[in-house]
């Protein structure tokens, strides 16, 4: 089944310890992102991947990293989360290096900074 | 600032009923696509209206595009309770390698 799978699913965890997301797609798809949703904020772009090892910033990136070894996967960290880092997470793929396709969202992970 | 800003925030309905949502933006766009999240969930594409589209149709969602106002309007005609969730537009402005999504329409449909 074409996916997009993200995990942990949830997380709560303290401020400073580091943490990843992991997020992987088995389509073969070449562009990657990381949103956050956040309530009245709609969701905003955290960080792109155009294709393996091409990455840029999106919207919001301060706090968070990622990379991109292989194309199937795209992981975000949180070298050292805060509070204001508690959102649902999405990662999402589209198969073209642009943006311009159908964008495939995972589950969403939710995570809580204490 | 957000792209694309749906209209109304919250839109309740009876089952049979057509519902409307309304998506304004700011930028010339590429593209507009439109999107459904049941409560926490992932989103779900329904619809992409490229810009020199002027109406899109898929099953009983219908989707018009107006560039001269930077508007965009999402029809889901006869609705079923099935449809409550929340509808997001989402533009990919010229230039831009990025989605910009608006907050949402949150969509109940009473059976």
């Amino acid at each position: 089944e074409a996916q997009v799978t993200q995990n942990p699913r949830y997380l709560i965890t303290v401020t400073g310890k580091k943490l990843t997301v992991t997020c992987s797609q088995n389509m073969n798809h070449e562009y990657m992102s990381w949103y956050r949703q956040d309530p009245g904020l709609g969701l905003r772009q955290i960080y792109y991947s155009m294709n393996v090892e091409v990455t840029d910033k999106g919207d919001v990136p301060e706090g968070y990293k990622v990379s991109r070894k292989e194309k199937r996967n795209f992981p975000l960290i949180l070298e050292s989360p805060s509070p204001n880092q508690t959102s649902l997470y999405f990662c999402a793929s589209s198969l073209s290096s642009g943006v311009a396709d159908t964008q495939y969202f995972g589950p969403g992970t939710r995570l809580t900074v204490l | 600032s957000q792209q694309g800003e749906e209209d109304p925030q919250a839109l309740s309905i009876q089952e049979g009923e057509n519902a409307t949502m309304n998506c304004s933006y700011k930028t010339s766009i590429n593209n507009l696509q439109w999107y459904r999240q049941n409560s926490g969930r992932g989103l779900v594409h329904l619809i992409l209206i490229r810009s020199n589209e002027r109406e899109k149709h898929s099953g009983r969602l219908r989707v018009t595009l107006d560039t001269s106002k930077k508007s965009s309007s999402l029809l889901i005609t006869a609705s079923r309770a099935a449809d409550t969730a929340s509808y997001f537009c989402a533009t990919l402005g010229t230039g831009r390698r990025a989605l910009t999504f608006g907050s949402g329409t949150r969509l109940q449909v009473q059976p």
